[in-house]
């Protein structure tokens, strides 16, 4: 079953805007993930955030934590055409030897 | 080295042929993954190997059969497949399990799958 429920779906934007992308998830969870896709390759690690940190920077890229919500925010700063791509969360839980997937965000960033 | 190598990166086979899918990573890591992934959709999990062990198969169909031969090494042999399986195929390594406090997983390229 899907943990991760990513919102919005699709999102369109300029070159030099920012871009929001939140995650969902349903149980306790050691860690968050984030991950992108460029069309029909492989899955390109982000960030990872653990359940006690609230927010993590790398680059252009900010992620937020929020365990009481269960819920997890991607910002991508200025963005770029190079940023178009799918964007994943993933989750980790206690215990498990897996991630768990959400169903992506499919951006596109417009030149 | 911090890539995970899959070959072939495509494959078209039909459906009495056998096959095998290739994986190679050299950073050390003790779990690696098989995934399965269809257009527009999430990865969806196929096995992990912990310490050259299966630990997970998701209710995964035999005609799919992984193996381990060493920690550097993951196969996944394909035999009488069905169309529905045309998929890409992902590979992914972790130094520990990715389920766990800081263990973020790296993947391969893919290997996409058709099956006539």
């Amino acid at each position: 079953s899907q943990q991760g429920e990513e919102d919005p779906q699709a999102l369109s934007i300029q070159e030099g805007e920012n871009a929001t992308m939140n995650c969902s998830y349903k149980t306790s969870i050691n860690n968050l993930q984030w991950y992108r896709q460029n069309s029909g390759r492989g899955l390109v690690h982000l960030i990872l955030i653990r359940s006690n940190e609230r927010e993590k920077h790398s680059g252009r890229l900010r992620v937020t934590l929020d365990t009481s919500k269960k819920s997890s925010s991607l910002l991508i700063t200025a963005s770029r055409a190079a940023d178009t791509a799918s964007y994943f969360c993933a989750t980790g839980q206690g215990g498990s030897e897996k991630l768990v997937f959400g169903k992506g965000t499919k951006l596109t960033v417009n030149p | 080295d911090t890539e995970v190598t899959q070959t072939p990166k495509h494959l078209v086979m039909g459906m009495t042929n056998k096959k095998s899918l290739k994986c190679e990573q050299h950073m050390g890591h003790r779990a690696m993954y098989w995934y399965k992934q269809k257009a527009k959709k999430p990865p969806e999990l196929m096995f992990v190997y912990s310490y050259e062990k299966l630990s997970i198969n998701e209710s995964v169909p035999s005609r799919f059969s992984p193996e381990c031969p060493n920690s550097s090494l993951l196969n996944l042999h394909l035999h009488a497949l069905q169309p529905e399986d045309s998929a890409l195929y992902l590979c992914a390594s972790s130094r520990g399990l990715a389920g766990g406090y800081y263990n973020e997983q790296f993947f391969g390229p893919g290997t996409r799958l058709t099956v006539l």
